[in-house]
């Protein structure tokens, strides 16, 4: 049980456009996903918080403009990279619970999208 | 700023020997989670530590949690090459359900 999928689990695109992810909670429903970025041998940064049916909560410094999420199920959230830039080429990973934020529920992770930005 | 301080962060050894990755910080958290990440795919959890001093081992890795709920330590004994991968420690804070990642470990183990 606790299955996460993202789709696509890579993709390449060329600078300007935009590139939208997929994070599905495959078997629980998930009322909060967050959004991680990753770079090569480095941790997990904490990019948003995405709550179902309500506006993304993102870390300071993170672009809610270039960085759109939509929570609009209980087993979907996307990320959508708008007009993307080389710099924004990094693994994203995304993870959900399965209740409203109680402390200490486990988070479950996908299997992450790197995206490569030419 | 919450901050846990993870080391070491790169840790390359030989097949057999035994190694301890710790995780620090000044902030008390609800639970701590250890994670451990291949290449390419996303952090699988290892184990989850609820209780101040509790203890939890997973074959040849054991979990301590400290009493003080600050601290963790992860120990493995005999490392075999497939052991080999990023270890991350992550803490539930209080803040629906969000974690405050370490700077995680690089583990190398050679045959």
């Amino acid at each position: 049980g606790a299955v996460v999928s993202q789709h696509p689990s890579w993709v390449i695109c060329k600078s300007g456009t935009s590139v939208k992810i997929e994070c599905r909670s495959l078997d629980f429903q998930a009322t909060t996903m967050f959004w991680y970025r990753q770079f090569p041998k480095q941790s997990l940064m904490l990019m948003a918080t995405s709550n179902e049916g309500s506006k993304a909560t993102y870390e300071q410094g993170v672009e809610k403009d270039k960085f759109l999420i939509n929570h609009a199920s209980l087993t979907l959230s996307t990320l959508t990279v708008t007009s993307a830039h080389p710099e924004d080429s990094s693994f994203y990973i995304c993870s959900a619970i399965g209740t409203s934020g109680r402390a200490g529920e486990t988070q479950y992770f996908g299997p992450g999208t790197r995206l490569l930005v030419l | 700023t919450q901050l846990l301080e993870q080391s070491p962060q790169f840790l390359s050894i030989q097949e057999g020997e035994n190694l301890t990755v710790y995780c620090n910080s000044s902030s008390v958290f609800s639970s701590l989670q250890w994670y451990r990440q291949e290449p390419g795919e996303g952090p699988v959890l290892l184990v989850t530590v609820v209780t101040g001093g509790e203890v939890k081992k997973l074959k040849r890795l054991t979990f301590q949690f400290g009493d003080a709920r600050k601290d963790s330590s992860l120990h493995i004994t005999a490392a075999q090459p497939g052991d080999t991968g990023l270890y991350l420690c992550a803490g539930a804070l209080n803040q629906g359900g969000k974690l405050i990642f370490g700077q995680g470990t690089e583990l190398s183990v050679k045959p």
